[in-house]
C-alpha cells in the first residue's frame, strides 16, 4: 500500500462550523505534512509532524489545529475558517528522515462560504 | 534561505516534440532536488529525484541532472505526449529540514 488517503475529497462550510479533514498512510511513514494549496500556486507548508510530535508550525491562524493521534492518521481540526481558507488542502508523507520523497494524499478541496 | 526558480509557464507543445523545463536553485549545504507532477484534480506526484552533484534522476522518459555548477535542475523529455499535460514543480529539500521548497509551477499543454 503506497498511497495516502484523505477524506473528504471536497468540504463546504460556513464561517461558524467546525470540521475535520483526516489523512491515513499505512507505509510506516513517521513523517507527515499538510499543506495548504491555493489555484495555481505550489504547495505552501503548514504543519509537519515528525514521529507523532509536532515538529514545525508555519505560524499557521490558530482556527487551523492539526492532531496526530498515531503514526498512522493525521488530522486537521477546522473552527471559524475565513472565505480567504478556501483551497486544496494537501497531506503528505515521507520516511522520516530528510530528504526523502513526499508522498501526496489527493487533497481535500475545502470551500468556506 | 534557499529558493527555487522555474520557469513561467504555459508551455504549449505539439505531441512528440522536445521538452525542456528550467530550475535553477539557491540553497547552502548539500540540497536533494525533486521534480513532482500535479494532474487536475490530484495531490502532486514525484516524478524523480537527484540527491548530489552530477545525479542523472529519470522516470517515465523524464530526465534531470543536478548541476552544482550552475545550480540548475532542468527536466527534459524527448518526446512529450498529451497524457504528460500536467502541471510541473521542482523543489528542493533539506539539508536538515522537513522544509520543502517548491518553483512555482509550469503548466505544460501538449497538443495532439
Amino acid at each position: 500500500d503506497t498511497e495516502v488517503t484523505q477524506t473528504p475529497k471536497h468540504l463546504v462550510m460556513g464561517m461558524t462550523n467546525k470540521k475535520s479533514l483526516k489523512c491515513e498512510q499505512h507505509m510506516g511513514h513517521r513523517a507527515m505534512y499538510w499543506y495548504k494549496q491555493k489555484a495555481k500556486k505550489p504547495p505552501e507548508l503548514m504543519f509537519v509532524y515528525s514521529y507523532e510530535k509536532l515538529s514545525i508550525n508555519e505560524s499557521v491562524p490558530s482556527r487551523f489545529s492539526p492532531e496526530c493521534p498515531n503514526s498512522s492518521l493525521l488530522n486537521l481540526h477546522l473552527h471559524a475558517l475565513q472565505p480567504e481558507d478556501s483551497a486544496l488542502y494537501l497531506c503528505a508523507s515521507s520516511h522520516g528522515t530528510y530528504n526523502e520523497k513526499l508522498f501526496f494524499g489527493s487533497g481535500t478541496q475545502l470551500s468556506v462560504l | 534561505g534557499n529558493s527555487v526558480t522555474q520557469m513561467e509557464g504555459p508551455v504549449t507543445l505539439s505531441e512528440e516534440a522536445f521538452l525542456t523545463i528550467n530550475c535553477t536553485y539557491t540553497a547552502t549545504g548539500y540540497p536533494s532536488l525533486f521534480w513532482y507532477v500535479q494532474y487536475p484534480g490530484e495531490g502532486l506526484q514525484l516524478l524523480l529525484k537527484a540527491t548530489k552533484a552530477d545525479d542523472k534522476g529519470s522516470n517515465k522518459g523524464f530526465e534531470a541532472t543536478y548541476r552544482k555548477e550552475t545550480t540548475s535542475f532542468h527536466l527534459e523529455k524527448g518526446s512529450v505526449q498529451v497524457s504528460d499535460s500536467a502541471v510541473y514543480f521542482c523543489a528542493l529539500g533539506g539539508p536538515g529540514t522537513y522544509k520543502y521548497i517548491f518553483g512555482t509551477g509550469t503548466r505544460l499543454k501538449v497538443l495532439a
